[in-house]
């Protein structure tokens, strides 16, 4: 079984619409929780770290843990088509990361 | 100027060669880690180090090697390059900070080396 699972999608989105992004995770343990975005052909570029149960906001992202049901979302709120991207969710365990494979969002004009 | 650099970006080599992908940080972090990345599959860990006298091997480590020369300098090698390592290669670094029980971890990664074996 995989540590962190996503919907690979393509999700697709109108532009200003609400973009929401799940996974979930096998790790009891696991302390960190991040998610990332990747453009084609480009590095994962850090956009939320959350650390305990409930709501981070950031701008026009928020993130959602829910430990009990090992599950993580992001919500991207007035998506706009440069957001269209992979985004990947990594949970932190003892030390080592698990990378679930990536959601394909595309946002739609 | 980028906190985590690597070289060569995109490299082109035959089977058998030996080849070293290099990777350097100015972020002060003390971990530093390896992954490829393929189509389909996500990043794969190939090799991580907590300081520079822990090397640990991740999950697809057989057929590479790793250095770490320093706290800022991690490389990695392929000693015999075969096709199926044509892959995208990234380095990333985090440094775990304690606070209130709990350790964070936030991780970063560098631009990604293009390997291709042909």
């Amino acid at each position: 079984q995989k540590e962190v699972e996503q919907n690979s999608g393509p999700l697709s989105v109108p532009e200003g619409a609400i973009a929401s992004l799940n996974c979930t995770y096998s790790d009891r343990v696991s302390q960190s929780f991040f998610w990332y975005r990747q453009y084609s052909g480009k590095s994962p570029e850090l956009i939320m770290s959350i650390y305990s149960n409930g709501d981070k906001e950031d701008g026009r992202f928020t993130a959602q843990l829910n430990k009990a049901s090992q599950y993580v979302s992001l919500l991207i709120r007035d998506s706009q088509p440069s957001d269209s991207a992979t985004y990947l969710c990594a949970v932190n365990g003892f030390n080592k990361f698990y990378f679930g494979s990536g959601t394909k969002l595309n946002v739609k004009p | 100027d980028a906190d985590v650099t690597q070289t060569p970006r995109n490299r082109i080599t035959k089977t058998g060669k030996r080849i070293m992908l290099e990777c350097s940080q100015t972020k002060g972090h003390d971990r530093m880690y390896w992954y490829r990345q393929d189509p389909g599959l996500g990043l794969r860990l190939i090799y991580y180090s907590f300081d520079v006298k822990d090397i640990n091997k991740g999950e697809i480590s057989d057929g590479y090697s790793v250095s770490r020369q320093a706290q800022a300098k991690f490389s990695l090698s392929l000693e015999s390059a075969i096709p199926n390592q044509t892959a995208l290669y990234f380095c990333a670094t985090s440094d775990t900070r304690a606070g209130l029980g709990s350790s964070y971890n936030e991780q970063f990664f560098g631009p990604g080396t293009r390997l291709t074996v042909l």
